[in-house]
């Protein structure tokens, strides 16, 4: 357990649907990033956050995407009239802001799955 | 972000050390190597990270050539609880937020 945690842990929804996804970071991490990964490919960068700033996003994060982080503290993520290649596992990861290192810690991932 | 060279698999004997090698030729003076590990249907595992210098932890050994073009991470004690996917990755100095940006990996299996 990294401390990051994630709910749901498994999501399943019919096309057209809207899922919300949320991540609760480690209490101190001032950085928090979203990934998504599909079956046999490493997880691909989807944005991240500074506090409750969304510093950059990915060219991955197409409109029907939008993810907040309110108070700098826990962060959601939104997938509006969701597509069956949206079924992927979104990670969830936090760090810490500081010299010499900016290892991330990642929760365990909500896996959606798109009928 | 410098572009990582890992072989898609290995094997190794539980109990034995494991190592993982990684090509970088053409990082740059300012990128850390780090690796993580994933272990089926979890979310990506921080291992361990350095510069220049060999780096040790309670998980493994990182060694990096002197010309920083290669790595290699070690598993002093592989056990079964290490078969994973590891990756290694190269990504600037932090105070620049930077993603990380993950290969294919290579599918470590320990043997019992």
């Amino acid at each position: 357990d990294t401390g990051v945690s994630q709910d749901p842990r498994h999501k399943i929804t019919k096309r057209g649907q809207n899922v919300t996804f949320r991540c609760d970071p480690i209490s101190e991490h001032n950085r928090l990033y979203w990934y998504r990964q599909t079956l046999g490919q490493g997880p691909e960068f989807l944005t991240y956050f500074q506090n409750e700033a969304q510093l950059e996003k990915s060219r991955l994060l197409s409109d029907r995407f939008s993810a907040e982080r309110p108070k700098g503290s826990f962060s959601t993520l939104e997938i509006q009239r969701t597509e069956q290649g949206d079924s992927a596992m979104y990670l969830c990861a936090s760090s810490l802001l500081r010299t010499g290192g900016n290892e991330q810690f990642f929760g365990p991932g909500t896996r959606l799955t798109v009928l | 972000d410098a572009k990582t060279t890992q072989p898609p698999s290995m094997d190794c004997a539980e109990g034995r050390a494991a190592n993982l090698p990684c090509n970088h030729s053409t990082i740059s003076g300012n990128e850390y190597v780090y690796w993580y590990r994933q272990i089926h249907s979890q979310g990506p595992q921080y291992i361990i990270h350095g510069l220049k210098n060999n780096e040790t932890n309670e998980m493994a050994s990182l060694i990096i050539t002197e010309d920083r073009k290669s790595s290699t991470l070690i598993l002093p004690h592989a056990t079964l609880r290490d078969t994973a996917v590891y990756y290694c990755i190269v990504s600037p100095l932090s105070g620049s937020a930077r993603q990380l940006t993950f290969g294919s990996g290579t599918q470590l299996t320990v043997l019992p």
